[in-house]
C-alpha cells in the first residue's frame, strides 16, 4: 500500500534562518506531488506541485521553492524564513490519473 | 474564476444530532468533487468521491450529495459523535488541464458537544 511521510511534525525558526521540509512517498512510482500551505482560518494554498524529477511548477510567487531530487522525494526550503511563512504546511501525491490526492500529516511551521 | 464556497464557516452541535453542511462551486470543466475530514493538527483525509453522474453516495454515517445542475453538494452527517469534531473541506477537481487542478474550499469548522 502508499505511504506518505512528512516531517517534522511541527518547527520554530527564528525569523532569516533556513527551512527544508521533507516529504517522501513509498509503494508507488511516478507520483504527482504537491506542496500546500494551510493558514490559520483559511483554506488549502498550492504552492508547488510536481509530476517528474526535476520538474516543479510554481502556483503563487514566494520566498519559498520546492525541489525533486528523487521520484519519490519532495522538499520544501526558504533560504530566509519570514514572519509570514508561518503556517502549516501540507505534503500530497496523487496518481496521474486524477485519482485521489493523500495527504501527509502535516508540519506546523512557526516563524519567530 | 474556479471557486469552491463552503458554509457554514463553523458549526456547533450537540452529540446525538444531524447536521448538514454545504458547498457551492463555480468550476469548469468539472471532474469530480470530494469531501475530506481535517481533524486539527493532521493531513485531510478523504470521506467521499463523487462523479458528475452521481447523485448521491455514503460512507456510514457520511452521505453527500451532488447536484451538478446547481453546482452545490452538501454533506450529511447523522447521529454526530464527539470524533467528528473536524474540519471538512470540499474540494472540486478541474478535468484536464494543469497537475495543480484541485480547487479547495476553505472548510467548515464543526464541533461536536457532549
Amino acid at each position: 500500500s502508499q505511504t506518505i511521510h512528512q516531517w517534522p511534525a511541527t518547527l520554530v525558526q527564528p525569523v532569516g534562518s533556513p527551512l527544508s521540509l521533507e516529504c517522501t512517498v513509498e509503494g508507488t512510482s511516478n507520483p504527482n506531488l504537491y506542496w500546500y500551505r494551510q493558514a490559520a482560518g483559511r483554506g488549502l494554498q498550492l504552492l508547488f506541485y510536481s509530476v517528474g524529477i526535476g520538474q516543479i511548477s510554481s502556483e503563487v510567487p514566494q520566498n519559498l521553492s520546492a525541489s525533486r531530487p528523487q521520484d519519490r522525494q519532495f522538499i520544501l526550503s526558504s533560504k530566509k524564513l519570514l514572519l509570514s511563512d508561518s503556517g502549516f504546511y501540507l505534503c500530497a501525491w496523487k496518481g496521474p490519473l486524477n485519482t485521489e490526492a493523500f495527504f501527509g500529516q502535516g508540519t506546523r511551521l512557526t516563524v519567530v | 474564476k474556479n471557486q469552491v464556497e463552503q458554509s457554514p464557516q463553523s458549526l456547533i452541535i450537540l452529540e446525538g444530532k444531524n447536521c448538514t453542511l454545504q458547498c457551492n462551486y463555480t468550476v469548469s470543466p468539472f471532474s469530480n468533487l470530494r469531501w475530506y475530514k481535517q481533524d486539527t493538527g493532521r493531513g485531510p483525509v478523504s470521506l467521499t468521491i463523487m462523479t458528475f453522474s452521481e447523485n448521491t453516495k455514503s460512507n456510514g454515517r457520511y452521505t453527500a450529495t451532488l447536484d451538478a445542475d446547481t453546482k452545490q453538494s452538501s454533506l450529511h452527517i447523522t447521529a454526530s459523535q464527539l470524533s467528528d469534531s473536524a474540519s471538512y473541506i470540499c474540494v472540486v477537481s478541474v478535468y484536464g488541464g494543469s497537475q495543480g487542478n484541485l480547487i479547495f474550499g476553505k472548510g467548515t469548522k464543526l464541533s461536536v458537544k457532549p
